[in-house]
């Protein structure tokens, strides 16, 4: 079990840049692949994207134009940039760990404890 | 894509069973995982491959897959239990996963 925190603004401006970065520590991050979900006000959850701390991704269709995940192992962190943002992109962020694929599943045992990001002139 | 269908809500008396259901197609054939979202908080892996506990959550919470319907068993239910449930399953034509819409429990 490894323990996460996310950081970045907690505002915004539309058509700007949302930058997130999520730490890990209580193990490396050279072990899983490592996500972003997030969750607009009252609604469910959403898949946003993940990546292989080798640095492969997948990212989620609705997204992917305006997504960028990226990991940076020496400091044991990933981030997430979400280009163009809109008041729809307004939503709690989480990092979460993916552990490999086995048996044609995995899950996200691991969550950060979120951060709300504010898309507002 | 493939999708997860919750119902918005289950409500349950104290010290009943709960049963929160996620239906696909063939879901049988896949793992399904549950979490717990109570308000304000990330989610909690509760269950991971149909039926398995990751360690600290208690006996109370169980799960089963068959068919086009999993479901996850809440047994004796407390008032803490009151939260918001999702399924998930990995897909494995796209190598994403899939959340279902969420499930809220209410406790009487």
């Amino acid at each position: 079990q490894v323990q996460l925190q996310e950081s970045g603004p907690g505002l915004v401006k539309p058509s700007e840049t949302l930058s997130l970065t999520c730490t890990v520590s209580g193990g490396s991050i050279s072990t899983y692949y490592w996500s972003w979900i997030r969750q607009p006000p009252g609604k469910g959850l959403e898949w946003i994207g993940y990546i292989h701390y080798r640095g492969s991704t997948n990212y989620n269709p609705s997204l992917k134009s305006r997504v960028t995940i990226s990991v940076d192992t020496s400091k044991n962190q990933f981030s997430l940039k979400l280009r163009s943002v809109t008041a729809a992109d307004t939503a709690v962020y989480y990092c979460a760990s993916l552990p490999p694929i086995k048996g044609s599943t995995t899950y996200f045992p691991d969550w950060g404890q979120g951060t709300l990001v504010t898309v507002s002139s | 894509s493939y999708v997860l269908t919750q119902p918005p809500s289950v409500s349950v008396a104290p010290g009943q069973t709960a049963r929160i259901t996620c239906g696909g197609n063939n879901i049988g054939s896949k793992s399904v995982h549950w979490y717990q979202q109570k308000p304000g908080q990330a989610p909690v892996m509760v269950v991971y491959d149909d039926s398995d506990r990751p360690s600290g959550i208690p006996e109370r919470f169980s799960g089963s897959n068959s068919g086009n319907t999993a479901t996850l068993t809440i047994s004796r239910v407390e008032v803490g239990d009151e939260a918001d449930y999702y399924c998930q399953v990995w897909d494995s034509t796209t190598d994403h996963p899939v959340f279902g819409g969420g499930t809220k429990l209410t406790v009487l």
